[in-house]
């Protein structure tokens, strides 16, 4: 099946930095992505949608100036987590689409935990 | 509008006995419906998948969901259950209709095996 990568695996940060974490889709080429966040026992919660070449789409309630997100290419996407605040730690997860496909099957990349201090 | 609902939040079994994890959805459209499954610490792994083809969708692993339009299920089954099996397991609603594909989790069963 198709690979997604996400780097780091985990970070931890100081409050106040700025984290960005990437989505790389590894054997095909991905025309949407999605980035995810997961608090611990909890289920995904959609925070925006990544369409190359486009601005995201970010869901009801995600600071669009706090998770700065760029998918500047068909394989690789940027979540940047700015001014990063403990209430920001969280398990971030990213998907893709794969292009020209006919079902929206998403593969899911492991995971990026991020710890702020 | 779409939504999904994972009816129980834990369900724990013995090994070599029977799963079912149940989940209803809302869609508007012709749904594609997903589980997943995500072991701790570990990314999401795709279990199977419904596209408005065969209503029996076989999975991996052994598990196999059947998509039933009438009472707006998707119950993802198991004949026997194995102890690496334990993990949370996620119904997925997505539709085909639009381009922006959205994509609604339900809230997760946490799956237990006994020995």
């Amino acid at each position: 099946g198709a690979v997604v990568s996400q780097h780091p695996s985990w970070v931890i940060c100081k409050s106040g930095t700025s984290v960005k974490i990437e989505c790389r889709s590894l054997d095909f080429q991905a025309t949407t992505m999605f980035w995810y966040r997961q608090f611990p026992k909890q289920s995904l919660m959609l925070m925006a949608t990544s369409n190359e070449g486009s601005k995201a789409t970010y869901e009801q309630g995600v600071e669009k100036d706090k998770f700065l997100i760029n998918h500047a290419s068909l394989t690789l996407s940027t979540l940047t987590v700015t001014s990063a605040h403990p209430e920001d730690s969280s398990f971030y997860i990213c998907s893709a689409i794969s292009r020209g496909g006919l079902t929206d099957t998403q593969y899911f990349g492991p995971g990026t935990r991020l710890t702020v201090l | 509008a779409q939504s999904v609902t994972q009816l129980d939040s834990h369900v724990s079994v013995s090994e070599g006995t029977p799963v079912l994890l149940r989940c209803n959805y809302s869609s508007s459209y012709s749904p594609s419906l997903f589980w997943y499954v995500q072991h701790p610490n570990k990314g999401l792994q795709l279990l199977l998948k419904y596209t408005s083809a065969a209503t029996l969708v076989k999975g991996i692993n052994g598990f196999e969901a059947e998509f039933k339009k009438s009472e707006t299920s998707f119950h993802l089954t198991k004949p026997s259950a194995h102890m690496s099996d334990a993990a949370e397991y996620f119904c997925v609603v997505s539709d085909l209709v639009s381009s922006a594909s959205k994509i609604i989790f339900g809230s997760g069963t946490r799956l237990s095996i006994r020995p």
